[in-house]
C-alpha cells in the first residue's frame, strides 16, 4: 500500500543553518506530495506541494522537489530561522482535499 | 484563510464514559471533513471522512460502533469516542474540505488532546 517515511526528529539547528528533512514515498499511480507545517497550538498549513515528477513546490524560502526515480520529495531550506521551529509533515495524495497518507513527523528546533 | 477550529483543546475522561469533540468550520462550508489520529511520534492515520447529510466512511481497523461521526452541517461534524478507555487516549485532529472550480484544499483544526485514565 501507500506509505511515507520521514527522517526521525527532533532536528536542532542553530539560526542560518541549512535544513534537509528527507522523505520517500511508496505509492501507486501518480500521487502529489505534500508538505505540511504545524505550528505550536495551531492546525496543519500546506507548506508546499508537488503534482508530479520533477516539479519542485517552493514557498517561504522552504523547497521540495518530486523526484520519481529515486520516489523522495525532501525538504529543504537554505538558511532558518527561529521562526521556523515547528512539526513537518510530509504526505501524498491524489488530490490536496482528498485523503492524505502522512509521515510521522520531524520536530525542528532552531537555536538563536 | 480558511479556519477550522476545535473543542475542546484538551479533555480528561474516566475509563467507560463517552466523549465528544467538535469541529467546526468557522468562515466556509465543508462538504466533507476528514478525521485523523496521531499517537506521539507517529504520523497521523486516517479514521474517517465524514459527508455533510450521510453516514461516515471509515477506514480499516477503525471501530464505527466506537467512534460515532456525525456531520449533521456543513460547518459542524463531531467525533464521539463511546466508552472510552486508556488505549484510546491520542491526539484527534479534524480537517474540512473546500471543493468548487479548480479548488480542492483541506485546512485542519489544531487537534483535541485526549487523555482516557
Amino acid at each position: 500500500g501507500n506509505s511515507v517515511t520521514q527522517m526521525e526528529g527532533p532536528v536542532t539547528l542553530s539560526e542560518e543553518a541549512f535544513l534537509t528533512i528527507n522523505c520517500t514515498y511508496t505509492a501507486t499511480g501518480y500521487p502529489s506530495l505534500f508538505w505540511y507545517v504545524q505550528y505550536p497550538g495551531e492546525g496543519l498549513q500546506l507548506l508546499l506541494k508537488a503534482t508530479k515528477a520533477d516539479d519542485k513546490g517552493s514557498n517561504k524560502g522552504f523547497e521540495a522537489t518530486y523526484r520519481k526515480e529515486t520516489t523522495s520529495f525532501h525538504l529543504e531550506k537554505g538558511s532558518v530561522q527561529v521562526s521556523d521551529s515547528a512539526v513537518y509533515f510530509c504526505a501524498l495524495g491524489y488530490n490536496q482535499g482528498g485523503k492524505l497518507i502522512f509521515g510521522q513527523g520531524t520536530e525542528l528546533s532552531v537555536k538563536p | 484563510g480558511a479556519v477550522v477550529s476545535q473543542h475542546p483543546s484538551w479533555v480528561i475522561c474516566k475509563s467507560g464514559t463517552s466523549v465528544k469533540i467538535e469541529c467546526r468550520s468557522l468562515d466556509f462550508q465543508a462538504t466533507t471533513m476528514f478525521w485523523y489520529r496521531q499517537f506521539p511520534k507517529q504520523s497521523l492515520m486516517l479514521m474517517a471522512t465524514s459527508n455533510e447529510g450521510s453516514k461516515a466512511t471509515y477506514e480499516q481497523g477503525v471501530e464505527k460502533d466506537k467512534f460515532l461521526i456525525n456531520h449533521a452541517s456543513l460547518t459542524l461534524s463531531t467525533l464521539t469516542v463511546t466508552s472510552a478507555h486508556p488505549e484510546d487516549s491520542s491526539f484527534y485532529i479534524c480537517s474540512a474540505r473546500i471543493e468548487g472550480g479548480r479548488t480542492d484544499t483541506q485546512y485542519f483544526g489544531p487537534g483535541t488532546r485526549l487523555t482516557v485514565l
